[in-house]
């Protein structure tokens, strides 16, 4: 089945930066694009951007310009998320999502990755 | 303010009705594309649970519907059950921004 499986908790220091993977299956990794979303504890949910895993080419959340590179490994069929120059306030769970495609259509995202707890704290 | 704005709560007893709305920002009419709703249980991902106005993924009970029209969109769950609470969120592309957008969510309780 469809499924997208996170890494693992992680806690960083302010300023350093963080490196969240996505991987991927039960579908062509190449023709979704896929995306982030975050999520600060008792917050809403926040687009920071996706990545098309066919050719790399990524669109960002203005909010993160600058500290935020998504990128993929299509030979494992992964897609990654760093973020840098990390701040309390980036502490949050964040999800890889997939853009819905063949039944499914409109930008939606149909399946999700459970989630990735990032703690920024000294 | 936000692009898609949401009422941050609404309630409703076992068996009844309740809507759910999300307005969109006035300086942003005519950019937001097809409305997504989704459905968060504590401690979980976001689901899927209406796409691109009123369409339900398999498996997604016909309790659920939603509207869309030029300046807002509504999700309506009839029948309510005990298992329909949780948070709700519109979600949307705003082509002026060039991004992708949440509505703030809105807590539901039964």
């Amino acid at each position: 089945q469809v499924q997208l499986v996170q890494s693992g908790a992680e806690v960083a220091k302010p300023g350093a930066s963080v490196k969240v993977s996505c991987k991927a299956s039960g579908y062509s990794f190449s023709s979704y694009y896929l995306l982030w979303v975050r999520q600060a504890p008792g917050q809403g949910l926040e687009w920071m951007g996706r990545i098309n895993p066919g050719n790399g080419v990524t669109e960002y959340a203005q909010a993160f310009e600058g500290r935020i590179a998504m990128t993929r490994d299509r030979s494992t069929n992964t897609a990654y998320l760093e973020l840098k120059n990390l701040r309390p306030g980036d502490t949050a769970h964040y999800y890889c999502a997939k853009i819905c495609g063949g039944a499914c259509y409109g930008g939606a995202f149909d399946v999700w990755g459970r989630g990735t707890l990032v703690t920024v704290s000294s | 303010q936000s692009v898609l704005m949401q009422p941050p709560s609404v309630s409703g007893a076992p068996g009844q009705r309740v809507a759910i709305s999300c307005t969109f920002n006035s300086s942003y009419i005519g950019t937001i594309h097809d409305v997504h709703w989704y459905q968060q249980r504590p401690g979980a991902a976001p689901k899927l649970i209406i796409f691109a106005g009123d369409n339900r993924p398999s498996g997604v009970p016909d309790r659920f519907s939603a509207s869309q029209s030029g300046t807002s969109a509504s999700l309506a769950i009839t029948g309510l059950q005990a298992e329909d609470e949780a948070d709700y969120y519109c979600q949307s592309y705003a082509s002026s921004l060039r991004e992708s957008v949440f509505g703030g969510g809105t807590k539901l309780t039964v």
